[in-house]
């Protein structure tokens, strides 16, 4: 059974602090991806990595930066957080098959800043 | 840049009826669509997807057909259930390098008893 993960599901953190989300997969998928979710505005893509060491800015990387030093784990690092990215972030991945595409989600971390 | 269109919610339907959720995507390529669906407290699951024109996707009773000439991607359900109140996403890959997907904005579904 496919399975990403991420490592908390709830994250209360304060203005100004680094914060890590840790994404796991153990499909042996090529491609992993972070988004944001907001009512209103729907997934927005923030980074997403094509490889082991590889990233490419998504539609709103402003705040972020990632890491990908092993295929199975992605990172989100948020480097002085802000209350505006309080929100939902989910983490995805996906086979590295341009005929196919569709990609497999975590649960989601919900993360407050205050 | 590549976008999807929903329809606006929340839509609210009785049991066993019937739903239609638009979607109307632009596109400069020839995309994959996908229908998720997002169960509360959950992250997305795949519901249906479609490849090329004229291809109906289906799954647990929604079907959507991908439509080339109306740019569009309904999705169906002849006879809704309470638990299929969630919030449902329509997306498209652009099939290029790591084919990211491109989301609508999400129409929560909620079906009453």
């Amino acid at each position: 059974d496919v399975k990403v993960t991420q490592s908390s599901r709830y994250l209360v953190k304060r203005t100004g602090e680094k914060v890590f989300l840790e994404c796991v997969q153990d499909m042996d998928h090529e491609n992993m991806f972070w988004y944001r979710q907001d009512p209103g505005l729907g997934l927005r893509l923030i980074y997403f990595s094509y490889d082991v060491k590889m990233k490419e800015k998504g539609d709103i990387p402003e705040g972020y930066s990632v890491s990908r030093e092993k295929k199975e784990r992605f990172s989100l690092i948020l480097e002085s957080a802000s209350t505006n990215q309080t929100s939902m972030y989910l983490c995805a991945s996906s086979i590295g098959d341009r005929a196919r595409g569709e990609q497999f989600f975590g649960p989601g971390t919900r993360l407050t800043v205050l | 840049g590549d976008s999807v269109t929903q329809m606006e919610g929340p839509v609210t339907l009785s049991e066993e009826a019937f739903l239609t959720i638009n979607c109307t995507y632009t596109a400069t390529g020839y995309p994959s669509l996908f229908w998720y669906v997002q169960y509360p407290g959950e992250g997305l699951q795949l519901l249906l997807k479609a490849t090329k024109a004229d291809d109906k996707g289906s799954n647990k009773g929604f079907e959507a057909t991908y439509r080339k000439e109306t740019t569009s991607f309904h999705l169906e359900k002849g006879s809704v259930q309470v638990s299929d109140s969630a919030v449902y996403f329509c997306a498209l890959s652009d099939r290029q390098g790591a084919q990211k997907l491109v989301f609508g904005q999400g129409t929560r579904l909620t079906i009453n008893p």
